[in-house]
């Protein structure tokens, strides 16, 4: 599986921005960019994910660079909800294979 | 409510015993995944079940054993508990083989005293 590497932890203010970076430069060109966020106590939630080009839906944004090394969870405005632990993963499509967690990013936000 | 449903939330057991876990998919959805998550491990992937049928094996205890019946809902059993057993056992559901996002349940929160 290719891997990711993402900050162990990141802060961030409430209803500020925050980028939360992840690398991959094993990254395929079949492989999908998947995010997913684990609230305390809950299981994991999806972001978004994307491909190649950059994604935006009603939770983040998604920004990839443009050779897939790097890519970019975007929340546009932080509240303290979003206090959770983001898990940037890869994942190739057409092989069905199964999503592999890493440690994450764990994020504060501050009031 | 994500639409997947784990029973029971809380399990409090002696070692060496045998508990049953059942995870209830999002309507439509055929697979199931099983995944342990402990503090110092993670999340990490024990098996697939696509329509009844095991598809795929992660890193699975054997004293540890899953199946789906007919109606989609699945069963993770655990025997001869270790106290290292103690975990959260999260159950997730997608709607095919091995593509798209998957749907997890809020799940199981196993305690071997």
């Amino acid at each position: 599986d290719a891997k990711t590497t993402q900050p162990n932890s990141m802060e961030s203010n409430e209803e500020e921005p925050v980028h939360l970076p992840c690398n991959h430069s094993t990254i395929s060109g079949t492989d999908y960019i998947h995010w997913y966020r684990q609230l305390p106590s809950q299981g994991p939630e999806y972001v978004i994910h994307g491909l190649t080009s950059n994604v935006n839906n009603r939770m983040a944004s998604l920004a990839i660079a443009e050779d897939r090394k790097s890519s970019t969870l975007i929340l546009h405005r932080a509240t303290l909800r979003d206090a959770a632990v983001y898990y940037c993963i890869l994942r190739d499509w057409g092989y069905g294979q199964n999503f592999v967690f890493g440690p994450g990013t764990r994020l504060s936000v501050l009031p | 409510d994500s639409g997947v449903t784990q029973t029971p939330k809380h399990l409090i057991t002696a070692t060496g015993q045998r508990v049953t876990l059942r995870c209830s998919p999002r309507s439509g959805d055929l697979s199931v995944y099983w995944y342990q998550q402990s503090l110092d491990q993670g999340l990490q992937f024990l098996i697939q079940y696509y329509n009844g049928e095991e598809r795929a094996k992660g890193n699975i205890l054997e004293r540890f054993s899953a199946q789906q019946f007919p109606d989609l809902h699945s069963e993770l059993n655990l025997s001869s508990l270790e106290l290292g057993d103690s975990a959260l056992y999260f159950c997730a559901s997608s709607t095919q083989k091995g593509g798209g996002g998957y749907t997890f349940g809020s799940g199981t929160r196993l305690t071997v005293v």
